[in-house]
Formats: structure tokens, sequence, C-alpha cells
């Protein structure tokens, strides 16, 4: 079966762009996870989804990062006014329950801002 | 809050020798622990987890891990690695009640050589 799949895989933006990362998770999963994971560090929580329902946002760095999933599959993380420090591998989980203890990944979309 | 130690960022080893990649963390509550690995340009894969119980908990090829609730540490160990264990290796935990969202480590490279 199709696992986690994010869009695009590679986005380069220049600084004081907005870009716009895709999430497709595993059908049926009600869990949907964020994460960052900077050069060379382990991945770092953003925020979590419960259906459509964004019920942690805490690791958002600031306002500029923005996250959605309005029917409750498909999540976009948008970053407004790219810069630099934003430039990292973002990662999307889900997980099928809302006590599910296993997390499934994407491949993550790298994002260069220069 | 909680937090993850993996004090070796890099571990070499000859093929069919032992490996133990170390993982340390702080919890203020009771946690969930995993380890995940991350192949080359491919995703995070739960590798094995401790939920309660054992332990001692294994996965399929060959790893194991335990949980020292004493020493605060999830070490995870191979008795003969094999060239294609090649990878990172990322210790996680998560609290057991309220938050879902997973805490990493820095991760360990396994660098395993013919």
């Amino acid at each position: 079966g199709a696992g986690v799949s994010q869009s695009p895989r590679y986005k380069v933006a220049k600084r004081g762009q907005d870009v716009a990362l895709r999430c497709d998770p595993i059908s049926g999963h009600v869990s949907l996870f964020w994460y960052q994971q900077a050069l060379g560090q382990g991945p770092e929580f953003l925020t979590y989804f419960q259906n459509e329902a964004q019920l942690d946002k805490s690791g958002l760095p600031s306002d500029r990062f923005f996250a959605e999933r309005p029917e409750g599959s498909v999540s976009t993380l948008k970053i407004q006014r790219t810069q630099q420090e934003d430039s990292a591998v973002y990662l999307c989980a889900s997980s099928l329950g809302a006590s599910s203890y296993e997390q499934y990944f994407g491949p993550g979309t790298r994002l260069t801002v220069t | 809050a909680q937090s993850v130690t993996q004090l070796d960022s890099q571990v070499p080893v000859f093929e069919e020798a032992p490996v133990e990649l170390r993982c340390n963390y702080s919890s203020s509550v009771s946690v969930y622990l995993f380890w995940y690995v991350q192949y080359p340009n491919q995703g995070l894969q739960l590798l094995l987890k401790y939920l309660s119980g054992s332990t001692l908990v294994e996965s399929i090829n060959g790893f194991e891990a335990e949980f020292n609730k004493s020493q605060t540490s999830f070490h995870l160990r191979k008795p003969s690695v094999h060239i294609s264990d090649t990878a990172e290796y990322f210790c996680a935990v998560r609290s057991n009640t309220g938050r879902r969202a997973l805490t990493f480590g820095s991760g360990t490279r396994l660098q395993v050589q013919p």
C-alpha cells in the first residue's frame, strides 16, 4: 500500500518568498505530524493534527509558519517570508489512531533558502 | 519536557562485529521509547519500540534494545552487523500520557565497513 508522500521533494526559495509543502498521509490515518530536521540534527516537532483539528502547534518556531488540514487528510505546511534559517528537511508523519504509537514518516521535503 | 542524548555521532564498525549505539533520555514523566532508522535517501522507519512489559525488545532484523529505567537509557545493540545496516539511527521518546509528539536525539551514523 501507499505510504506517506510529500511534495515537492526539493524546493529552492529566495529569501522572502512564501512556500507551501504538501503531505499526503496514509489513507485513513487520523493523526498527522510535521517535523523539521536541520542538517546533522534529529527531527524536531512542529505541529500535530487529529483529523482536521490542530491540537498542538507548540513547535512552530514563529508566526511565519502555518499548517492546515482542512478535510482531515492532506496537510499543507506554509512558510511565509522564508529566511535562511528555515533551510531544513520538513518531515510529515501519520499514525492510524489518536492513541497509536507508531508514526509512519514520509521522505521529506528539502527546503533550501538562498 | 523531554530530551534525548545520543553521544556518538558516528560509529564505524567492521562487518560481522558487534555494535552498541547509545541513547540516554531525560523526562519528568513516564515515556515510551523508540529507535528509528533512516537509510540513504529514504524516510524514517520504526526499528523497535518499548511501551511496557519486558525491558528487552527485539526487531525482526536482529537488533535489540534494553530499557534501563534507573540509568534512563535505551541502548541499541546487534551482535553481528551487515553492510546493509549502514544507516542513520535515531532514538526517540514520547510521553505516555498527553503529548503525542516524538522528541528525537541527534542521530548516530552507523558505518559498516567490509
